[in-house]
């Protein structure tokens, strides 16, 4: 499984982007690329997943790097309800067998 | 469209104790999950399913664990006896497929407390 980093916070104004990155250098070439959050006493959500291209959904961008060595997820707005835990989580193949880290905790400021 | 489903949502049990947690996962998915997560270690996978059947028990920490799957529609996990290292958030999660590509939707979760 590979690992990955993140910055262990960020501070993110209302309604400015915010660029949420993780470093997966050792993933392999068919592990998919998750992002879940997890609001304050709730279960994880999914936000997005990708493989190479970048993707879009009504809740975020994933910029996917050329090398898949790393990975950005973008926030376009944020709002208050965007703080939270998120988590970047490369997956195997075959499996979701999905390892969590410790992942980023998003401040957004009013 | 029902999420998936945990209960209880809170359990406190005595040291000792039989513990059951209960999972119905959205209708139509065929993978469901078992996590726990605890401020020291964060979110771990307990064990995964696949079609009712286990397929990854590996996360599962010792044998007062177990987990079982009797039907598409629901699923338990069972500790006995319970001890308080135990206490934790445990979530049940589930996908329409067994492939990395496939998202996973949580539940509640239910928070378990021994004393």
């Amino acid at each position: 499984d590979a690992k990955t980093t993140q910055p262990n916070s960020m501070e993110s104004n209302e309604e400015e982007p915010v660029h949420l990155p993780c470093n997966h250098s050792t993933i392999s070439g068919t592990d998919y690329i998750h992002w879940y959050r997890q609001l304050p006493s709730q279960g994880p959500e999914y936000v997005i997943h990708g493989l190479t291209s970048n993707v879009n959904n009504r809740m975020a961008s994933l910029a996917i790097a050329e090398d898949r060595k790393s990975s950005t997820l973008i926030l376009h707005r944020a709002t208050l309800r965007d703080a939270a835990v998120y988590y970047c989580i490369p997956s195997e193949y075959n499996f979701n067998k999905f390892y969590f880290g410790s992942g980023t905790k998003l401040n957004v400021k009013p | 469209d029902a999420g998936v489903i945990q209960s209880p949502r809170h359990e406190v049990t005595e040291m000792g104790q039989e513990v059951t947690l209960r999972c119905k996962p959205i209708s139509g998915h065929n993978s469901l999950f078992w996590y726990r997560q605890t401020m020291m270690r964060g979110l771990e996978l307990l064990i995964y399913f696949n079609n009712n059947v286990p397929i990854d028990d590996s996360g599962m920490p010792e044998d007062r664990f177990s987990a079982k799957m009797p039907n598409a529609s629901f699923s338990t996990l069972k500790i006995q006896p319970s001890e308080p290292r135990d206490s934790a958030v445990y979530f049940c999660a589930s996908s329409f497929g067994q492939g990395s590509s496939y998202e996973q939707y949580f539940g509640p979760g239910t928070r378990l407390t021994v004393t």
